[in-house]
């Protein structure tokens, strides 16, 4: 799977939105872009995916740029409960393949 | 969403035993579950592909006759740590893929953590 790159760390205060940025320039076009998060000694959970076009759930907001070379997750009302560690990941179209984990952004959420 | 669960959720034995860890897909069937294991403050690495009726598939420097894993059913995998050794302990996670679409999701247990003495 084509790899994607995110900052190490980010900060924001509760209930304000949060933005965190993923570049994947390498991505191809049957590659679905999905996010995880992990809390603290859980495991990961599934929070959103998409391919072309901008997605919503009740977790949070996928924004894919034209190009598909970056993409944000969008939380829009950061809680306390969502300090954790995003991982953005490529996903081929088809196939069961596991997760390929980079180091992900550790989002810490000031009350 | 869909539900994977991991028992136990924690162990510690002594250097020198086996432990065995449960990983159940419980609301869908999983031909194909994946082993993870994550040392402290790190990414979750990939060990092995658990694959329904057939031999799981090791990534590269896991031993497989260490780390024993055995996929009888749908719903059951099962990771055996052999002879498990202080540098062995770890959080150890499974998930099964679930597809929706196109593309899969995939679900992840609650995470074991294995402390040998």
């Amino acid at each position: 799977d084509a790899k994607t790159t995110q900052p190490n760390s980010m900060e924001s205060n509760e209930e304000e939105p949060v933005h965190l940025p993923c570049n994947h320039s390498t991505i191809s076009g049957t590659d679905y872009i999905h996010w995880y998060r992990q809390l603290p000694s859980q495991g990961p959970e599934y929070v959103i995916h998409g391919l072309t076009s901008n997605v919503n759930n009740r977790m949070a907001s996928l924004a894919i740029a034209e190009d598909r070379k970056s993409s944000t997750l969008i939380l829009h009302r950061a809680t306390l409960r969502d300090a954790a560690v995003y991982y953005c990941i490529l996903r081929r179209q088809t196939g069961a393949n596991n997760l390929f984990f980079g180091t992900g952004t550790r989002l810490t959420v000031i009350p | 969403g869909a539900v994977v669960s991991q028992h136990p959720s924690r162990v510690i034995c002594k250097s020198g035993t086996s432990v065995k860890i449960e990983c159940r897909s419980l609301d869908f069937q999983a031909t194909t579950m994946f082993w993870y294991r994550q040392f402290p403050k790190q990414s979750l690495m990939l060990m092995a592909t658990s694959n329904e009726g057939s031999k799981a598939t090791y990534e590269q420097g896991v031993e497989k006759d260490k780390f024993l894993i055995n996929h009888a059913s749908l719903t059951l995998s099962t990771l055996t740590v052999t002879s498990a050794h202080p540098e062995d302990s770890s959080f150890y996670i499974c998930s099964a893929g679930r597809l929706a679409g196109t593309t899969d999701t995939q679900y992840f247990g609650p995470g074991t953590r294995l402390t040998v003495l």
